[in-house]
């Protein structure tokens, strides 16, 4: 069966410091992946899509990046988090009967 | 789109008492829609889904409607319980496996 992990669960990060969220799955093969951000008490904000290695599509302008570098591995980096980069981040795993969501990383930038 | 900066509309309701979680879908191509449900701290987990050619299903304690003519779904919770307490969203899917999320509705059960 397809399982996905995330990592880590929650974060605390100063503003200026670099990001990485990590998301991998198993149990398939060239999986679309997909990377949210859920702001408290508010909607999913879908932030980048991939349907594959070095492919990267990004929904909206901001200051975070995605990279697929293996097949079932999909990073969230940032540069230079801002305070406004504090949220919900949930990495998903498409298929034919909708999307297997991570367990989240709460990120909160001080 | 725009609606996810909004805060999330509310519902509280009674234990015991029935819910109906109400969305608005975008697409009329849409065929296929899901309704998550999402506890606190947690990621989206699948409820129930329909696909266009069926305007009702059942499930455990939940009906998703449909009603394609005003592109509108909706979920039903019979005998809501407080583990019920959640945000759910409803999911379309236009084409291929792409699926476009609803804002979403919190739901708290008052004991």
């Amino acid at each position: 069966s397809q399982t996905i992990h995330q990592w880590p669960a929650t974060l605390v990060q100063p503003v200026g410091s670099p990001l990485s969220l990590e998301c991998t799955v198993e149990g398939t093969s060239n999986p679309n992946l997909y990377w949210y951000r859920q702001a408290a008490g508010r909607g999913l904000q879908l932030l980048f899509y991939s349907v594959g290695i070095g492919q990267i599509s990004s929904e909206v302008p901001q200051n975070l990046s995605a990279s697929r570098p293996q097949d079932r591995q999909f990073i969230l980096s940032s540069k230079k988090l801002l305070l406004s980069d504090s949220g919900f981040y949930l990495c998903a795993l498409g298929g034919t009967h909708g999307y297997t969501f991570g367990s989240g990383t709460r990120l909160t930038v001080v | 789109g725009e609606s996810v900066g909004l805060h999330l509309p509310t519902l509280s309701v009674q234990e015991g008492d029935n819910s109906i979680i109400n969305c608005a879908y975008s697409n009329s191509a849409s065929d296929y829609f899901i309704w998550y449900k999402q506890e606190s701290g947690k990621g989206p987990q699948f409820i129930i889904d329909i696909r266009s050619n069926m305007d009702k299903r059942q499930g455990q304690r939940v009906t998703v409607l449909l009603n394609k003519t005003v592109k509108h779904l909706s979920l039903q919770i019979a005998a809501t319980q407080p583990g019920d307490s959640a945000v759910y969203f409803c999911a379309e899917n236009p084409w291929g496996n792409q699926f476009y999320f609803g804002t979403g509705t919190s739901l708290t059960v008052i004991p």
